[in-house]
């Protein structure tokens, strides 16, 4: 299985503040993923990490909020843009095995914002 | 309408005792894969166990099995001789074949293992 980890692993940040989140993996991967899981909530898609090209993002996300690096296939970032309060939440970094039968997640970036 | 449901938010058993999280799930495309994951308290997400649509067999990982109904389209997790270290957060995923990988998730049911 994949060893992935993740920089911070929690934040106290400002209100208009950026904060970069790291994410490392041990072998490489075509997907990488990023989710957001708000106190109390269950996981949601941010956007899939591509290698050499835009992420894609989902419905509700962009890419000026959350943007997004994959410089090679076993390293990528996403920064929360000017944040606010409601962006306090868990960020974790998510790759798929390469069968595609098991997908692993980081340990996570507990991020608050006041 | 929700893809992945899981209708039972707290769960209690007792230790030692057996355990059946539920899952169902809804699709149209005839290859999809299904998971689940262990939310300790820490955050981290924990990979369980995995059954692919075309599977014959229910998955089993060690304590863990996966109740496989294709035609109900459910996919419950059962944890046999609950330990107190199984106290957590659990999620059932899915992923369809045209996602590029992406996963959807329920709501999650909060095990709780009563000494």
């Amino acid at each position: 299985s994949a060893v992935i980890s993740q920089k911070p692993s929690r934040d106290i940040c400002q209100r208009g503040t950026s904060l970069t989140i790291q994410c490392q993996v041990d072998s490489q991967v075509t997907m990488m993923f990023w989710y957001r899981q708000q106190p109390g909530q269950s996981l949601t898609l941010i956007a899939t990490a591509n290698q050499g090209s835009e992420a894609t993002y989902e419905s509700g996300f962009v890419i000026d909020k959350f943007p997004i690096s994959r410089p090679n296939l076993t390293f990528s970032t996403l920064t929360v843009s000017n944040m606010s309060p409601e962006d306090s939440s868990i960020y974790l970094c998510s790759v798929g095995d390469r069968r595609g039968y098991e997908q692993y997640f980081g340990p996570g970036t507990r991020l608050t914002v006041t | 309408a929700q893809k992945i449901t899981q209708t039972q938010p707290g769960m209690f058993v007792q230790e030692k005792e057996a355990v059946t999280l539920d899952c169902t799930y809804d699709t149209s495309d005839p290859s999809y894969g299904l998971f689940w994951y262990k939310q300790p308290s820490s955050g981290e997400m924990i990979f369980l166990i995995y059954q692919g649509s075309y599977d014959q067999q229910n998955a089993t990982e060690g304590r863990y099995s996966l109740n496989f109904q294709k035609a109900r389209k459910s996919a419950n997790l059962v944890i046999s001789a609950s330990q107190l270290g199984d106290s957590a957060m659990y999620f059932c995923a899915m992923r369809e074949s045209g996602s590029a990988r992406q996963l959807t998730f329920g709501s999650g049911t909060q095990l709780t293992v009563l000494p």
